[in-house]
């Protein structure tokens, strides 16, 4: 099967720092990949959509000038988390679509924590 | 906002039991999937139903799509403990790209 990886695996950051967390896809490209939060015990919120070359759309309440998405490629998103502080705290997953609409392949994640 | 609505939250069952989640959702779809997260980690796609489908079986996986209802079920037969994980329905929508996930249910497996 199609294979996300995400680096890295966890980070911990001082509050007001920026951290940028990789999102890969090894074995097939993806034109649209998809980033999204999860808090302890909670379900998956889509963040954005990025789409290879061009700006991601955000979804309702979600920052887009603290949440910077770059998809300069078919097989690489970024996700960086600007100024961070410690409510930033959270599980962050993407994943990639494959070639078959609807499929998407996730990554293993990054657990994020400001202090 | 969460398309999908799934009960219940926990379910907590003996070894070689079968477990049984639902999930409900609002709007027209295209397919629905369901997921297993085990903790702290990535997503695992187990299964995905398409909406003109009614029922489909993957191993010991069996999962139902009821469009009427809007409203599926999936089911784990003779469970084990490494079956122990959140379990989560997403919706695609249809003309969308993206999926929304449900709330999950967290099941345990006890020995």
């Amino acid at each position: 099967g199609a294979v996300v990886s995400q680096h890295p695996s966890w980070v911990i950051c001082k509050s007001g720092t920026s951290v940028k967390i990789e999102c890969r896809s090894l074995d097939f490209q993806a034109t649209t990949m998809f980033w999204y939060r999860q808090f302890p015990k909670q379900s998956l919120m889509l963040m954005a959509t990025s789409n290879e070359g061009s700006k991601a759309t955000y979804e309702q309440g979600v920052e887009k000038d603290k949440f910077l998405i770059n998809h300069a490629s078919l097989t690489l998103s970024t996700l960086t988390v600007t100024s961070a502080h410690p409510e930033d705290s959270s599980f962050y997953i993407c994943s990639g679509e494959g070639l078959a609409f609807y499929e998407q392949y996730f990554g293993p994640g990054t657990r994020l924590t400001v202090t | 906002s969460q398309q999908g609505e799934e009960d219940p939250q926990a379910l907590s069952i003996q070894e070689g039991e079968n477990a049984t989640m639902n999930c409900s959702y609002k709007t027209s779809i295209n397919n629905l999937q369901w997921y297993r997260q085990n903790s702290g980690r990535g997503l695992v796609h187990l299964i995905l139903i398409r909406s003109n489908e009614r029922e489909k079986h993957s191993g010991r996986l069996r999962v139902t799509l009821d469009t009427s209802k809007k409203s599926s079920s999936l089911l784990i037969t003779a469970s084990r403990a490494a079956d122990t994980a959140s379990y989560f329905c997403a919706t695609a929508l249809q003309g969308a790209q993206k999926l929304v996930f449900g709330q999950g249910t967290r099941l345990t497996i006890n020995p």
